[in-house]
């Protein structure tokens, strides 16, 4: 039972236009909503997060949206580069300390 | 510098045998992170612990066992290896809890081959 999508595996886009990564996930109580990137070989890094009271955080080129009431959040990469090409999971999280990820949407930038 | 390590990077067994993989943060956080990542590529929380008490035990064969001697050390012991046991598995830390949107250094992975 996955509480947290990602219907995308993979994703391929051209240098220099927008990247659009999805996410929903099923519980209203989640109200932390993380992105993380995974390059092969090493540990998922933090990217970028949104809490519940936000429906918009930027930073430089990336962008997380939250639509809570589609329970519903988009990662916006723009312009894309080639090297953003990696696995981009989402994450969840409530009141607890746990984060509930999703299986990860790979990106490739081409030149 | 690194700010979480794991050790070993890779590990090849065989069935029914016991190991050990061990994480260390210099970054001074207060929470430590088990995840397994599996075939099917997700990642699954399977212990926490803050400040040398855990808080996070998700569904694990109790042959997993993690051991926090400090606050900056989280291992994991892993007796009587089975092949599903086989998987990468990322050590992480916090300052918080996550669940708090606190985000998550993760190490660079151990991946564990059971044969």
């Amino acid at each position: 039972d996955q509480q947290v999508k990602q219907n995308s595996p993979s994703l391929s886009v051209q240098e220099g236009r927008i990247s659009i990564l999805n996410c929903d996930y099923t519980n209203s109580m989640f109200d932390y909503f993380l992105w993380y990137k995974k390059y092969p070989a090493e540990g998922p890094t933090f990217l970028i997060s949104i809490s519940s009271i936000k429906d918009k955080n930027e930073d430089g080129r990336f962008t997380v949206f939250l639509n809570k009431s589609a329970k519903h959040l988009s990662l916006h990469i723009v312009p894309s580069q080639p090297g953003d090409s990696a696995v981009y999971f989402c994450a969840v999280g409530g009141s607890n300390y746990k984060l509930t990820f999703g299986k990860g949407t790979l990106l490739t930038v081409n030149p | 510098d690194t700010a979480v390590s794991q050790t070993p990077k890779y590990l090849v067994t065989q069935m029914g045998n016991d190991k050990s993989i061990k994480c260390e943060q210099n970054l001074g956080h207060d929470t430590m992170y088990w995840y397994k990542q599996d075939s099917k590529k997700f990642l699954k929380i399977m212990f926490s612990y803050n400040n040398k008490e855990l808080i996070i035990n998700e569904t694990v064969p109790n042959r997993f066992s993690p051991k926090s001697p400090d606050k900056a050390h989280l291992n994991l012991h892993i007796n009587s290896l089975e092949l599903g046991d086989s998987a990468v598995y990322f050590c992480a830390s916090s300052q918080e809890g996550s669940g708090r949107g606190d985000e998550q250094y993760f190490g660079p992975g151990t991946r564990l081959t059971v044969t």
